[in-house]
């Protein structure tokens, strides 16, 4: 079963513009963690807020994190070309366990 | 540090044929991940081990598929025989407990098409 579910399944920007993808999940989890895949390419690792952090900065992107509401979001600010991805949530549970949900396609136009 | 290696890049094989993929995890990760991830979609975890003990296989179709770790390295992920909904890139990942912050290092994944 899928943990993470993402919104919106596409987003189209111009670059400069700020991306938010938005992530719900269904049980508890310990963290949560982002990840981006360009085409034909692994996943990459992001940012991990864990489940008693409320917001996360890394570079251009911040996290945030509602347990009550079991959401994410993952903000890039100042996107650029190469910002084109598409962009997983996945919900770690206890024992190490990473589900993802359909991800986020986000284009960013020069 | 080199990175989760995964080969071959590519498979094509005709459906009732049997497959294998390799991985090679990053050095001292105890914890190997094999991800099934169909086009357009997420990836689904299909097995996990810490060292050569399998945690979690409950979404393993165990009729078709295998997978080892022997000696809680390298893993090979076997289907035997494929179907045409076995088409999917095959992405093994690893992951080091104690520094979680780092999350899981994906290779670039096996691209499997059944014909």
């Amino acid at each position: 079963s899928q943990q993470g579910e993402e919104d919106p399944q596409a987003l189209s920007i111009q670059e400069g513009e700020n991306a938010t993808m938005n992530c719900s999940y269904k049980t508890s989890i310990n963290n949560l963690q982002w990840y981006r895949q360009n085409s034909g390419r692994g996943l990459v690792h992001l940012i991990l807020i864990r489940s008693n952090e409320r917001e996360k900065h890394s570079g251009r992107l911040r996290v945030t994190l509602d347990t009550s509401k079991k959401s994410s979001s993952l903000l890039i600010t100042a996107s650029r070309a190469a910002d084109t991805a598409s962009y997983f949530c996945g919900g770690e549970t206890s024992g190490s366990r990473l589900t993802f949900g359909e991800g986020t396609q986000l284009t960013v136009n020069p | 540090e080199a990175g989760v290696a995964q080969s071959p890049r590519y498979k094509i094989i005709e459906k009732r044929q049997s497959v294998a993929f390799w991985c090679n995890p990053i050095s001292g990760h105890a914890t190997l991940y094999w991800y099934q991830q169909i086009l357009g979609q997420g990836p689904k975890l299909l097995i996990q081990f810490q060292n050569n003990g399998v945690v979690d296989d409950s979404q393993l179709p165990k009729d078709r598929f295998s997978a080892e770790r022997l000696k809680g390295v390298d893993s090979t992920l076997k289907i035997q025989p494929a179907k045409l909904e076995d088409s999917a890139v095959y992405l093994c990942a690893s992951s080091l407990e104690v520094y979680p912050e780092m999350g899981y290092t994906f290779g670039s994944g096996t691209r499997l098409t059944v014909v």
